[in-house]
């Protein structure tokens, strides 16, 4: 099976921009989490959809927003982009497991 | 609240030497443990997870981790470094009920020496 797949890989912004990043999970899997991983804060859940429907949230503002497909894939989303934007994210996916796979990251760097 | 810590920010060992890293939780139920390891760059491998059973659980790439409930830690363990575990390792928490939300540890940033 192929992994979890993400693009772009890298994407360079200004501030004030807004930004999508696309996820495609393993195929079956229907769960996919979003992290941001930061040199100061570490990885962070960003939220996580099953089935189309979020089923948890983080402690990030509402800039920040994501969707399901049907067919699973996830997009995140990120408006008015600020400086301290700037990082790794992560898609993960899962079946019923509870293990979760992640992908390679998308590099965000907002100037 | 669920936490993870990683006591250790950076670890050094010569090539060749055992490894320990360590991880202690806080979580108010039986949780799921992983490790996962970090190369620049790239996202996350799982390197081994524990969720029932065996208190000792063997990995990938000769790692292993054992579950101390009482001490609420999950280090990890390795008998004989190589240069290319040079790596970060992360230690996770998840199994929240209806999730699969996980909650990371601050990360151990391992250097081998030649």
């Amino acid at each position: 099976k192929a992994g979890v797949t993400q693009t772009p890989r890298y994407l360079i912004k200004t501030r004030g921009q807004q930004v999508t990043l696309s996820c495609s999970p393993i195929s079956g899997h229907r769960s996919v989490s979003w992290y941001q991983q930061t040199p100061g804060q570490g990885l962070q859940f960003l939220f996580e959809y099953f089935s189309e429907t979020q089923r948890n949230k983080g402690n990030f503002p509402g800039r920040f927003s994501g969707r399901q497909f049907s067919n699973s894939r996830s997009e995140m989303n990120v408006s008015t982009l600020e400086l301290g934007d700037s990082a790794l994210y992560l898609c993960a996916s899962s079946d019923r497991g509870n293990e979760q796979f992640f992908g390679p990251g998308t590099r965000l760097t907002v100037l | 609240a669920q936490s993870v810590t990683q006591p250790d920010i950076h670890i050094t060992v010569s090539e060749g030497a055992s490894l320990e890293l360590r991880c202690n939780y806080s979580y108010g139920a039986t949780p799921y443990l992983f490790w996962y390891v970090q190369s620049p760059g790239q996202g996350l491998q799982l390197l081994l997870k524990y969720f029932s059973g065996d208190t000792l659980v063997q990995g990938i790439k000769g790692f292993e981790a054992e579950f101390k409930r009482s001490q609420s830690s999950f280090n990890l363990r390795k008998p004989s470094v190589h240069w290319s575990d040079a790596a970060e390792y992360f230690c996770a928490v998840g199994g929240i009920t209806g999730t699969y939300k996980y909650i990371f540890g601050t990360g151990t940033r391992l250097k081998v020496l030649a």
